[in-house]
């Protein structure tokens, strides 16, 4: 149980262009959604965190306008990267909650820039 | 400040061989504790988790984590390797207070010789 599917695993796409992510909950409702940036060999860094049908709180230095956050149902969270650049490449985690329960990870996703 | 540390950034061990990954953290009170596992290119698997009474806690795929209050870690052990452990493994923690904000270690890199 407590699947958390996140689409697409690989994107490649221009510079300029945006890309939306999805992360699904599959077989439980999340409340609040998460999303992490990873850096090669590096942690996960918390990008933002939100909660259904409310405006995402993003974390000290992560531009809201850049990454947009939708959390429009207790299954389905988008993070779409606007306007992206080289620098955005990385790799892109959600993780999905329900109250007093630990995060279930989605298998990420792995954003090129050109 | 509150964080969390692996001192261990890269281990190499033996198939068969016993292993033991460390965490500390530093926070004020004793927090909710959890150890995850990435394989290369994919989500977090969580492991094991602690949230209060016994100490020593028992996870998947044969791991165990062993929380001492006095010396402010949370230590996994698996007691023989196998070659799929290889891996990398993030401790993290979790505020009482505030169960949402996950803060992840820098990771431990695992390295299993066959």
């Amino acid at each position: 149980g407590a699947v958390v599917s996140q689409h697409p695993s690989w994107v490649i796409c221009k510079s300029g262009t945006s890309v939306k992510i999805e992360c699904r909950s599959l077989d439980f409702q999340a409340t609040t959604m998460f999303w992490y940036r990873q850096f090669p060999k590096q942690s996960l860094m918390l990008m933002a965190t939100s909660n259904e049908g409310s405006k995402a709180t993003y974390e000290q230095g992560v531009e809201k306008d850049k990454f947009l956050i939708n959390h429009a149902s207790l299954t389905l969270s988008t993070l779409t990267v606007t306007s992206a650049h080289p620098e955005d490449s990385s790799f892109y985690i959600c993780s999905g909650q329900t109250l007093y329960q630990p995060q279930h990870f989605g298998d990420g996703t792995r954003l090129s820039i050109l | 400040a509150q964080s969390v540390t692996q001192p261990d950034i890269h281990i190499t061990v033996s198939e068969g061989a016993s292993l033991e990954l460390r965490c500390n953290y530093s926070y004020g009170a004793t927090p909710y504790l959890f150890w995850y596992v990435q394989s290369p290119g994919q989500g977090l698997q969580l492991l094991l988790k602690y949230f209060s009474g016994d100490t020593l806690v028992q996870g998947i795929k044969g791991f165990e984590a062993e929380f001492k209050r006095s010396q402010s870690s949370f230590n996994l052990r698996k007691p023989s390797v196998h070659w799929s452990d290889a891996a990398e493994y993030f401790c993290a923690v979790a505020l009482k207070t505030s169960y949402d904000k996950v803060i992840f270690g820098p990771g431990t890199s695992l390295s299993v010789i066959p």
